[in-house]
């Protein structure tokens, strides 16, 4: 089973400034790695998939890099609307996908 | 555009079968590419995916929940449904429904808040 660890657990930011996710896999996933945001009360949306590709509709302030066991997620200047809590899902032996637990980026 | 919504009581006895049914709307359940998924929330074990289903009614579901899951769909309703059974403490959590394409699950329900208690 692949297990998923993101840290940090929180990252306290203010708007306008960088914030950069990590997301390391237990084994190699290659690319098969999306990012998900979710926001207080909703569910996850999908911000990136195959491990750097935006999803349709997502600001190109947010990128994702990575392979092999270690991924970034990469949001360039936070806005307002991005303070939420970010999950990495492993797909390459889909299914299932592995969550990892989450890092919530919060206002400093 | 696409929405799913997840229907179903809110609260089950410890013991009894939780059951709840996805509604699609602006997309098919019947078409080739998308899998539809059940998975839940909780504080205790975070994003869990329980199970899919293909429009030929073609399932997986995670060893986890082991035989007490059952996931079918009704391509007539464009709606696909969630039966699990013997529920504890431990299933309470918030049930989403999900489209996926093997990418990335790209639509979400809302969620639907599930209780077990007696």
């Amino acid at each position: 089973e692949i297990v998923l660890t993101q840290s940090p657990a929180t990252l306290s930011l203010s708007p306008g400034e960088r914030a950069t996710l990590s997301c390391r896999a237990s084994q190699n996933i290659g690319s098969s790695l999306a990012w998900y945001q979710q926001k207080v009360g909703q569910a996850p949306r999908v911000l990136i998939y195959d491990a750097y590709n935006r999803a349709t509709g997502i600001p190109a302030r947010f990128s994702g890099s990575g392979s092999g066991t270690n991924f970034t997620l990469t949001i360039s200047t936070l806005e307002p609307e991005d303070f939420a809590i970010y999950y990495c899902e492993g797909r390459r032996y889909w299914p299932p996908g592995t969550f990892g637990q989450g890092t919530k980026v919060d206002i400093k | 555009q696409v929405q799913l919504q997840e229907s179903g009581p809110g609260l089950v006895k410890p013991s009894e079968t939780l059951s709840l049914t996805c509604t699609v709307s602006g997309a098919s359940v019947s078409n080739v590419i998308h899998y539809w998924n059940w998975l839940r929330q909780s504080p205790g074990k975070g994003l869990e995916w329980i199970g899919n289903i293909f429009y030929i009614g073609t399932t997986k579901y995670n060893p986890s929940f082991r035989s007490r899951v059952t996931i079918s769909v009704d391509t007539s309703k464009n709606q696909f449904s969630l039966r699990l059974s013997s529920v504890t403490g431990a299933d309470t959590a918030v049930y989403y429904c999900a489209r996926d394409d093997k990418l990335m699950y790209d639509y979400w329900g809302q969620g639907i808040r599930v209780t077990v208690s007696s």
